[in-house]
């Protein structure tokens, strides 16, 4: 997964708690994105990082939070987790923005339940 | 609106034969489409990536056709092989920085011996 980890894995958590997910890339790439994944819907963007403390949103970051303090770390916030957003959560990395034909690296995965 | 539908969603097929998925996109202004794959419980892993200006590539058993002029791309799968069994995205990228990739829904491949 070109050095990328996401933690935790797996998360099961209850309606309106905080919950922070963590994507971890060894790569040194410029951009980092969080996009969550549902049953009949596309990979869906949350919010992406262009470089340290430079983030913007996405399609879908109503409810969701993002910090990025070193390169090497890209945070996703929940603030007050909702069933809504149970879902499959990607981390990806690139070395340049997706209008330019770079690879953009996918992490494993965390599957969030909110219950 | 910016779009990408792929067919079908899914497909059975047996191993040792030949497949082709299809991609049809109303991305502008295109920059490049990208085919995944996505084993379940896993990231998309990456297949091809095709500019405006290529329409072919290749991949070992994956080729992957664009055609600009009408927005649409297949995905052909030569020799299947039971490890083919997987979802399909197709992905296409606009002229912009940061959120410019549009994915589809994907299609799912089922190789049965």
């Amino acid at each position: 997964d070109a050095g990328i980890t996401q933690s935790p894995r797996h998360k099961v958590t209850e309606t309106g708690t905080p919950v922070t997910l963590r994507c971890h890339q060894t790569e040194n790439h410029r951009y980092m994105y969080w996009y969550r994944q549902d049953p009949g819907h596309g990979l869906r963007l949350i919010h992406y990082s262009y470089g340290v403390k430079d983030t913007d949103k996405g399609e879908v970051s109503d409810g969701y939070s993002v910090s990025r303090s070193k390169t090497e770390d890209f945070l996703l916030t929940l603030e007050s987790a909702t069933s809504s957003q149970t879902s499959v959560y990607f981390c990806a990395i690139s070395e340049s923005s997706g209008g330019e034909a770079y690879e953009q690296y996918f992490g494993p995965g965390t599957r969030l339940t909110v219950t | 609106k910016n779009q990408v539908e792929q067919s079908p969603q899914s497909l059975i097929i047996l191993e040792g034969k030949n497949c082709t998925l299809q991609c049809n996109y109303t991305v502008s202004p295109f920059s490049n489409l990208r085919w995944y794959k996505q084993d379940t419980g896993r990231g998309p892993v990456s297949l091809t990536i095709m500019t405006f200006s290529e329409n072919t590539k290749s991949n070992g058993r994956y080729t992957a056709t664009l055609d600009a002029d009408t927005k649409q791309s297949s995905l052909h799968i030569t020799a299947s092989q039971l490890s083919d069994s997987a979802s399909y995205i197709c992905v296409v990228s606009a002229q912009q920085a940061g959120t410019a990739l549009i994915f589809g829904k994907g299609t799912t491949l089922s190789v049965s011996s």
